[in-house]
């Protein structure tokens, strides 16, 4: 039972134009969601999350967007960058704040030069 | 920098050996630690959460007795896969919190049993 999707395994884009990047999630007990950046053969690093009493979360060039009666939320990169090519992977948590984590199957991110 | 290291990162072994896995918090004490495996292309799937001073909690359908994890100090947290197979080699990745701030997670571990 996949409780967080990422639908789309990859995802290309051009430099200086807008990544979004989908998730959903069916557990209506999470309440927590955050987004890692993962490069092949190293650990997940954080790069930004939201509260569910929030419905958008900013820092610098990234957003996530949070739609609870969807049980959708996305990542926003704007502008892309080549440095920003990797897996994305959505993840979220119920009651903590971002321990026990579930994640999304990601998504590749390339950003063309 | 780092806040969780973990080590080795990549080990390879012959099949019916054991493997343990190190994790350790830097400058930090984890009283919570977790591990993590990542199959090819998949979603990093929980295994266990590692308590210190007490027994691990596992996740459904995770073999206590085939990873056996001990978290024996505040900043350090092991796992060991016991008489590995083949069908054991993946990515092994902990992960640690630091006050409330979101996880941390090591660099992983890339078993390979042959």
């Amino acid at each position: 039972d996949q409780q967080v999707k990422q639908n789309s395994p990859s995802l290309s884009v051009q430099e200086g134009r807008i990544s979004i990047l989908n998730c959903d999630y069916t557990n209506s007990m999470f309440d927590y969601f955050l987004w890692y950046k993962k490069y092949p053969a190293e650990g997940p690093t954080f790069l930004i999350s939201i509260s569910s009493i929030k419905d958008k979360n900013e820092d610098g060039r990234f957003t996530v967007f949070l739609n609870k009666s969807a049980k959708h939320l996305s990542l926003h990169i704007v502008p892309s960058q080549p440095g920003d090519s990797a897996v994305y992977f959505c993840a979220a948590s119920a009651g903590t704040s971002g321990s026990r984590l579930t994640f999304g199957e990601g998504t590749q991110l390339t950003v063309n030069p | 920098g780092a806040v969780v290291s973990q080590h080795p990162s990549r080990v390879i072994c012959k099949s019916g050996t054991s493997v343990k896995i190190e994790c350790r918090s830097l400058d930090f004490q984890a009283t919570t630690m977790f591990w993590y495996r990542q199959f090819p292309k998949k979603s990093l799937m929980l295994m266990a959460t590692s308590n210190e001073g007490s027994k691990a909690t596992y996740e459904q359908g995770v073999e206590k007795d085939k990873f056996l994890i001990n978290h024996a100090s505040l900043t350090l947290s092991t796992l060991t896969v016991t008489s590995a197979h083949p069908e054991d080699s993946s990515f092994y990745i902990c992960s640690a919190n630091l006050l409330n701030s979101p996880l941390h997670f090591g660099n992983g571990t890339r078993l390979t049993v042959t």
